[in-house]
């Protein structure tokens, strides 16, 4: 089974930072998923990606597939981008919902 | 809007009881999931259910049982069998097949055992 760690564990920002959160996994993966999980518990998928880069409005996604590593960026960020970010992965062998979940980066931006 | 509820958000249960916690999503979702979230622990597969009538073992399904007889709803209960019943609970969905597809989440069920 696949084992994802995540860094920081918690991340403390002013307004207006760029942020980093760090992903790397253990075994081959099909697809990597970046999470958001609101204060009150709720979790918003936020990119699901198995190469490249992807970008939604402040947010962008990057995986080096041939280092097992991906991360998430945060620009100009917002007290509002305050949220347990969680990082999982879809094996490639599959099986089952064959994901892996991290233990998530506790961010908080302060104004 | 189409989405997944849960409910309900917050339940309080004494030793001894069963719960159900409600899955309903109008996605139109074949495959539907229960995760379990502890304080630092990743979320982990309780059960999941790929078609009406169909369910599977997840990696700790003991204690807990699943329904799936509409594509809708998804019920979880939580039976006196299980050891450690307080946590955070997650259902999911996803449009493709099992393991494939983006995951959409309801707001979550905090239980708690009295």
């Amino acid at each position: 089974k696949n084992e994802v760690e995540q860094s920081p564990q918690n991340l403390t920002a002013q307004e207006g930072e760029f942020i980093t959160i760090n992903c790397s996994y253990s075994v081959g993966i099909s697809a990597l998923h970046w999470l958001q999980q609101h204060p009150g518990g709720g979790i918003v998928s936020l990119f699901m990606l198995s190469s490249g880069k992807k970008k939604h409005g402040r947010l962008i996604a990057t995986i080096n597939i041939q280092e097992k590593h991906s991360s998430l960026h945060i620009t100009a960020s917002h007290p509002r981008d305050s949220a347990v970010y969680i990082c999982a992965v879809r094996d490639s062998g599959g099986g089952a919902d064959g994901l892996t979940f991290g233990k998530g980066t506790h961010l908080i931006i302060q104004p | 809007d189409g989405g997944i509820t849960q409910s309900p958000k917050y339940l309080f249960r004494k030793e001894g009881q069963n719960v159900t916690l409600s899955c309903e999503q109008n996605l139109n979702h074949d495959a539907m999931y229960w995760y379990r979230q502890d304080p630092g622990q990743g979320l982990r597969l309780i059960y999941y259910s790929q078609i009406v009538n169909d369910f599977q073992k997840g990696d700790i399904a003991e204690g807990y049982s699943v329904s799936r007889e509409k594509k809708e709803s998804f019920p979880l209960t939580v039976t006196s069998a299980q050891k450690n019943p307080t946590a955070f609970y997650l259902c999911a969905s996803s449009p493709g097949g099992l393991g494939t597809g983006e995951l959409f989440f309801g707001e979550g069920s905090r239980l708690t055992v009295l």
